[in-house]
């Protein structure tokens, strides 16, 4: 059975930084690209970002280049979400996801709640 | 981006009945669209993608429909266990993006 369960969301002034893990389990976390989602409180989704199989390949929304990085440790089956100089629209339940090369997203994770408020 | 737009936003229904909601893309997605179910506690299940090709696992009484830039989720027979937020997202260029989400209530 596919597992995917995220952790590390906490509350964080604005301008300090975080980061998310995602423990993944069942299936070869090697073979998947993988993406994280996020949802900000009664609103709808939105995607943040991707990393290819490798992690040679990463890609982003507009509103979170320059400070977010996601990366991989294929070794522990764990991805992750480096968060940097947050602000209070960062503020959302962030999903772990395994993301298909057609670009959906198969399996996701409960997800993990980041509050960005001073 | 591409733009999605569900409708209705909400909608109240019966067991045993049928629903539609409906999904509109800014421009032409060709037929790759994918619906999700949201239900509070569970995580986030994918039903359709490209259109109508049912997920490993999706109830038969789940059907997708449509191409372009209209779209259909069609829940026949409804069960109690349907009942919750549904998201469209489109899946034909970069960035994937989603809908507004409709949330189905019971009657």
């Amino acid at each position: 059975e596919v597992q995917l369960v995220e952790s590390g969301g906490v509350l964080v002034q604005p301008g300090r930084s975080m980061k998310l893990s995602c423990a993944a389990s069942g299936f070869t976390f090697s073979s998947f690209p993988m993406a994280w989602v996020r949802q900000a409180p009664t609103k709808g989704l939105e995607w943040v970002a991707t990393i290819s199989t490798s992690g040679g390949s990463t890609y982003y929304r507009d509103s979170v280049k320059g400070r977010f990085t996601i990366s991989r440790d294929n070794a522990k089956s764990t991805l992750y979400l480096q968060m940097d100089s947050l602000r209070s629209e960062d503020t959302a339940t962030y999903y772990c996801t395994i993301y298909n090369n057609y670009r959906w997203f198969a399996y996701w994770g409960q997800g993990t709640l980041v509050t960005v408020s001073s | 981006d591409v733009q999605m737009t569900q409708s209705p936003s909400n909608l109240a229904a019966s067991p045993g009945e049928s629903v539609s909601i409906n999904c509109k893309a800014s421009k032409s997605i060709s037929k790759y669209l994918a619906w999700y179910q949201q239900k509070p506690g569970k995580a986030n299940k994918l039903l359709i993608y490209s259109g109508s090709t049912l997920q490993s696992g999706t109830p038969s009484r789940f059907s997708g429909s449509g191409s372009g830039t209209d779209f259909t989720l069609t829940i026949r027979n409804l069960e109690p266990e349907d009942f919750g937020l549904y998201y469209c997202q489109q899946h034909n260029e970069y960035p994937p993006t989603f809908g507004g989400g409709t949330k189905l209530e019971l009657k």
